[in-house]
């Protein structure tokens, strides 16, 4: 299954709310992770199985979707959020998106 | 608490070999798959292969299959990646990966090493 994440590049402003799409090749069924990869460090685990929040990311991530279509939001961008965000499918084998960068504007 | 320390990276000609290193330990390693990513300078990641919690099993993309091999030692709580035939699209930062949840083939990743950079140039 293959991963296209868009937009590529993301600039927005400090308290805006943000939407990062992820699409499949096929049906993921919902086997879908976000990550979050600031600079210089290993990516973070934000949500898994399409909108689960992981324990201790703050309540303004959160995920959606269904399908091949799957879609991040950020309901209040903060400073600390500027980094790439890659999906990740887990229902056929394992396989990355292609990440978007977000930045603040 | 959950550490994964990789070892091994370095620069490496291409067509030779290296071999990766994952020390774990804060966790009962042998009830987890394992699975190695990478990541090219600047790129995206890169699932490159996942292993079952005995061994007998193991999976890869099609850019690594015959080339890299993933192994484990449970009794030494380690995970190994063997990179043969190196080429200079290899180079990337490797990181060794644990899931979530003990012995589900369905994963995510929730735990990350600190990576160990591979430079394939001559």
């Amino acid at each position: 299954i293959q991963l296209t994440q868009s937009p590529s590049l993301l600039s927005a402003s400090v308290g805006d709310r943000v939407t990062l799409s992820c699409k499949g090749s096929q049906n993921i069924n919902n086997y879908l992770a976000w990550y979050q990869q600031k600079l210089g460090e290993a990516p973070k685990l934000l949500i898994y199985n399409t909108n689960s929040l992981q324990t201790g990311i703050p309540s303004r991530f959160s995920g959606s979707g269904s399908g091949t279509d799957y879609t991040l939001t950020i309901s209040s961008l903060q400073p600390e959020d500027v980094a790439t965000y890659f999906c990740y499918q887990y229902n056929n084998g394992w396989t990355f998106g292609g990440g978007t960068k977000l930045e603040l504007k | 608490e959950v550490q994964l320390v990789e070892s091994g990276g370095g620069l490496v000609q291409p067509g030779r070999s290296l071999k990766l290193s994952c020390a774990a330990s804060g966790f009962t390693f042998s009830n987890y798959y394992m699975a190695w990513v990478r990541q090219a300078p600047k790129k995206g990641l890169e699932w490159v292969a996942t292993i079952s919690t005995s061994g007998s099993r193991t999976y890869y993309p099609d850019s690594v299959k015959g080339r890299f091999t993933i192994s484990r030692d449970n009794a030494k709580s380690s995970l190994y990646l063997q990179m043969n035939s190196l080429k200079s699209e290899d180079t990337a930062t490797y990181y060794c990966a644990r899931p979530d949840h003990p012995g589900m083939h369905r994963h995510w990743f929730a735990y990350w090493g600190q990576g160990t950079l591979v430079t394939v140039s001559s």
